[in-house]
């Protein structure tokens, strides 16, 4: 089956630091670039970070930049998000989607996992 | 910051034609997309490069593009297709991707 499943939320300080992670299966990962999306409550979704499939090109919304990394492991078909710094309004829905296969001309999600919520408050 | 304009609601009855509009200034040179969402799910795309279908997504929904505007078209209008809806593209950049603030479909 195709999917992402998304792993690592939970409730973090102000100041704190997460690692979300992303398993992917049933479709060839490393030919697809990749994203993270998250959602506040009541809010709409918020693109955070992109990474090409090997990993050479990554680019970051300004609301998380310098205080995100993204990765990626092809052998094991896996997406990582660090956020370092996180606050208040960090608070929200995470998701890992899948962009279009190679270089990126035009970015969308096709595939999309459940989400994971993360909290951050004292 | 680079913002995609969508009124918040749209009431249809079933059967009718829905059209969700989604207005920006880089859309004459960025490709939109539109996305579904229903309560606790994540988004699903219904709509790609301003009017691509995914597969599996019914010909009920289609998409076009008009300079700084675009519309998605749900003819038809089904109780399922209450949703959520939401524009998404790139700013003048190209690398740097936003979703429109969302429009709430009500089938009445």
């Amino acid at each position: 089956e195709v999917q992402l499943v998304e792993s690592g939320g939970g409730l973090v300080q102000p100041g704190g630091s997460l690692r979300l992670s992303c398993a992917a299966s049933g479709f060839t990962f490393s030919t697809y670039t990749m994203n993270w999306v998250r959602q506040a409550p009541g809010k709409g979704p918020e693109w955070l970070a992109y990474i090409s499939g090997n990993s050479n090109t990554k680019f970051f919304a300004d609301s998380v930049r310098g205080r995100c990394s993204v990765s990626r492991d092809n052998a094991e078909q896996s997406l990582s998000l660090q956020m370092d710094g996180l606050r208040v309004e960090d608070t929200a829905v995470y998701f890992c989607a899948r962009g279009p296969p190679g270089m990126v001309v035009a970015n969308w999600f096709d595939l999309w996992g459940q989400g994971v919520q993360v909290t951050v408050s004292s | 910051s680079y913002e995609l304009t969508q009124p918040p609601s749209v009431s249809v009855s079933p059967g009718q034609t829905a059209r969700i509009a989604c207005s920006g200034d880089a859309l004459p040179k960025q490709y939109a997309h539109w996305y579904q969402q229903k309560p606790g799910q994540a988004p699903v795309l219904v709509i790609y490069k301003d009017s691509e279908r995914p597969s599996g997504i019914p010909d009920r929904f289609s998409g076009s593009n008009s300079g700084t505007r675009v519309t998605l078209t749900i003819n038809g209008v089904q109780a399922d297709d209450e949703a959520d809806y939401y524009c998404q593209s790139a700013d003048s950049s190209g690398i740097s991707w936003v979703f429109g603030g969302g429009t709430k479909l009500t089938v009445l």
